[in-house]
């Protein structure tokens, strides 16, 4: 069964830099099949789909957030990351794993999610 | 504003049906497949119908999906007092190329 696993600070300071990684286990991030992505819900609100990677590299993100997102996947160790430069409180949120099959548009797997406060 | 747009709440009785609906356009929804999710409170999302009409395994049958052009619709029959929690619609949007999510609906069962 597949699992996805959010990892990473729970509190950033504003203008800092949120950095999470996403440990895969019971699949590979190297599957053709999949991307692999990440969704935030900030307290209260809806779901906000961040960004998605594929093996090769090739990535695609939300175009309101592009300039301050980098997704990276690492096939060595089963597991990708998410970073997101100069936050605010705006970005307060609890940020999922997920992956996401390339045919269909599903996002048939998700991580627990973790609580990511932007706080001094 | 989301791209997709959901009414924020529904609500029926125990036993009854209940139809959420998910508004796009031709970018989206008119030439993508769409997906639903369940959120219970305080969990993750988890997918509930898939290629606009499909139910992954273990997903009871009084769950279903369409679509019709631009929109589509989730309608839940049966309805149990577990069946409360937010639902989301999500699909690919073709000139923005990026996931797309419904604002979401909040499902209460009187």
């Amino acid at each position: 069964q597949l699992q996805l696993q959010e990892s990473g600070p729970g509190l950033v300071k504003p203008s800092e830099t949120l950095s999470l990684t996403c440990t895969v286990s019971g699949g590979s991030v190297s599957s053709s099949s999949y991307y692999w992505g990440w969704i935030r819900q900030p307290p209260g609100k809806g779901l906000e789909w961040i960004g998605n990677i594929y093996y090769s590299g090739s990535a695609h993100y939300n175009p309101s957030l592009k300039s301050r997102v980098t997704i990276s996947v690492d096939t060595s160790k089963n597991e990708f990351s998410l970073k997101v430069t100069s936050v605010t409180a705006a970005d307060t949120a609890v940020y999922y794993c997920a992956r996401r099959v390339l045919s269909s548009s599903k996002v048939d797997y998700w991580g627990q999610g973790t609580l990511v406060t932007v706080s001094s | 504003q989301s791209v997709l747009t959901q009414p924020p709440s529904v609500s029926a009785a125990p036993g009854q049906k209940v139809t959420i609906s998910c508004s796009g356009s031709s970018s989206n929804i008119g030439n993508n497949y769409v997906s639903w999710y369940q959120q219970l409170p305080g969990t993750a999302p988890k997918l509930l119908i898939y290629e606009n009409n499909k139910r992954p395994s273990g997903i009871p049958d009084r769950f279903s999906g369409s679509k019709s052009g631009t929109s589509a619709t989730l309608g839940i029959t049966g309805l149990q007092t577990g069946d409360e929690a937010d639902y989301y619609c999500g699909t690919w949007d073709t000139s923005l190329s990026a996931d797309v999510f419904g604002g979401g609906t909040t499902l209460t069962v009187l």
